[in-house]
């Protein structure tokens, strides 16, 4: 069972819609990430949280919007995307940023955009 | 030179077999590595954490070799379930963790 929940596991949007993918971890950890992960490739860094603070934006555009409303939630907010974004959007999380500290990850949103 | 690199196979060995993967990586004050084990269509789940010169878990063994700045994952009796593809983390430059591209093993009977 996995320690990092995200909701929702599948999504269908269109073009002018918005939504938003939710993550949340209860293991005291300070660090929150998302990545985007295309068919048969590595996840992608997009952003990350330290200690509610956004520490690196990977040059994602702006239709993806992050959000981390307490240590233990992040959100991802999506407008106007395009069909190329559909992908595994994975949420982890880490003790800490840096090296040493592993990532958990949730088990992903699989998002279709139409 | 990419910070982190793998050979992305595949892997096809037989039941009962010993597969080994490497992986190298360019940042050498990396002081930390990880494998990560993904299923198709699954998120990656940590299989084990590097922090000195290697570690085992049951048919799992993990070394680090810093002068040569790799790691190795060796898979010993290799069973149909450990079909999937393993990452190796490092890290980067930039502070953060760093993904190699996967290599993806298939256990036949």
């Amino acid at each position: 069972d996995t320690e990092v929940t995200q909701t929702p596991k599948h999504l269908v949007m269109g073009m002018t819609n918005k939504k938003s993918l939710k993550c949340e971890q209860h293991m005291g950890h300070r660090a929150m990430y998302w990545y985007k992960q295309k068919a048969k490739k590595p996840p992608e860094l997009m952003f990350v949280y330290s200690y509610e603070k956004l520490s690196i934006n990977e040059s994602v555009p702006s239709r993806f919007s992050p959000e981390c409303p307490n240590s233990s939630l992040l959100n991802l907010h999506l407008h106007a995307l395009q069909p190329e974004d559909s992908a595994l959007y994975l949420c982890a999380s880490s003790r800490l940023t840096g090296y040493n500290s592993p990532l958990h990850f949730g088990n992903g949103t699989r998002l279709t955009v139409t | 030179r990419k910070e982190v690199e793998q050979d992305p196979g595949p892997f096809n060995v037989p039941e009962g077999a010993t597969v080994a993967f490497n992986c190298t990586y360019s940042n050498s004050a990396s002081q930390s590595f990880f494998w990560y084990r993904q299923d198709c269509r699954k998120e990656p789940k940590l299989l084990m954490s590097v922090y000195s010169s290697g570690n085992e878990d049951g048919r799992f063994t993990a070394q680090l070799n810093r002068a040569s700045q790799y790691i190795s994952l060796l898979i010993r009796d290799s069973k149909l379930s450990d079909s999937a593809t393993y990452l190796c983390v490092g890290g980067g430059s930039q502070g953060n963790l760093i993904f190699g591209k996967g290599t993806k093993l298939s256990v036949k009977p």
